[in-house]
């Protein structure tokens, strides 16, 4: 079954502690993105890839980090997590023909 | 880079009635219109795109115009039922910026039976 996978979908975590939350996709698309979803503020993007080892910064990137190493994988990473982190994330994947994007099934993030 | 307004926030109808849902772009380079929909506590799932050189893409009750004069697209859903009630997303790419999707602000659907 062609999907995006994230991992995990729930987490709650204190300020400081390093996370990564994992995102992998089984339909061999080059563009992969973050978004995070927060209430009245729709989907903001965080990061996202064009190919392996290409990355570009979204429009709410500080305070967050990614890789891709891998064309499946595309790894968030929060180096020292904030209340203000503190969201529903999104992972997602499309072809680059920039057709619609397949979402996971989200991260809901807690930082206490 | 590129802007996407999307309106109205919230919308009420009462079932069987038709929903229209706006939004506007501001890159002209922009090709690609996909609309999302979003139940509670799920993933956003594409329900219908449109892509620069069509006018107007129907599926069953959804319909999509685009007017790239205007930069504006619309989103029609006919004969609404309850379980249309949920979150609606547009959004809007362009090659020029790496057929990276920008969302509009969403619009929460309401039906009422």
């Amino acid at each position: 079954e062609a999907q995006v996978t994230q991992n995990p979908r729930y987490l709650i975590t204190v300020t400081g502690k390093k996370l990564t939350v994992t995102c992998s996709q089984n339909m061999n698309h080059e563009y992969m993105s973050w978004y995070r979803q927060d209430p009245g503020l729709g989907l903001r993007q965080i990061y996202y890839s064009m190919n392996v080892e290409v990355t570009d910064k979204g429009d709410v990137p500080e305070g967050y980090k990614v890789s891709r190493k891998e064309k499946r994988n595309f790894p968030l990473i929060l180096e020292s997590p904030s209340p203000n982190q503190t969201s529903l994330y999104f992972c997602a994947s499309s072809s680059a023909r920039g057709n619609g994007y397949t979402f996971g099934s989200g991260t809901r993030l807690t930082v206490v | 880079g590129e802007n996407v307004e999307q309106h109205p926030s919230t919308l009420s109808v009462q079932e069987g009635d038709s929903a229209v849902i706006k939004c506007t772009y501001s890159d002209s380079a922009s090709n690609y219109f996909p609309w999302y929909k979003q139940e509670l506590g799920k993933r956003p799932q594409l329900i219908i795109d449109i892509r620069s050189n069509v006018g107007e893409k129907k599926d069953q009750r959804i319909a999509v115009t685009l007017n790239k004069t205007a930069k504006h697209f619309s989103l029609h859903i006919t004969e609404t039922q309850p379980e249309d009630s949920a979150v609606y997303f547009c959004a809007a790419s362009s090659e020029n910026a790496g057929n990276m999707l920008t969302f509009g602000g969403g619009t929460r659907l309401m039906v009422k039976p």
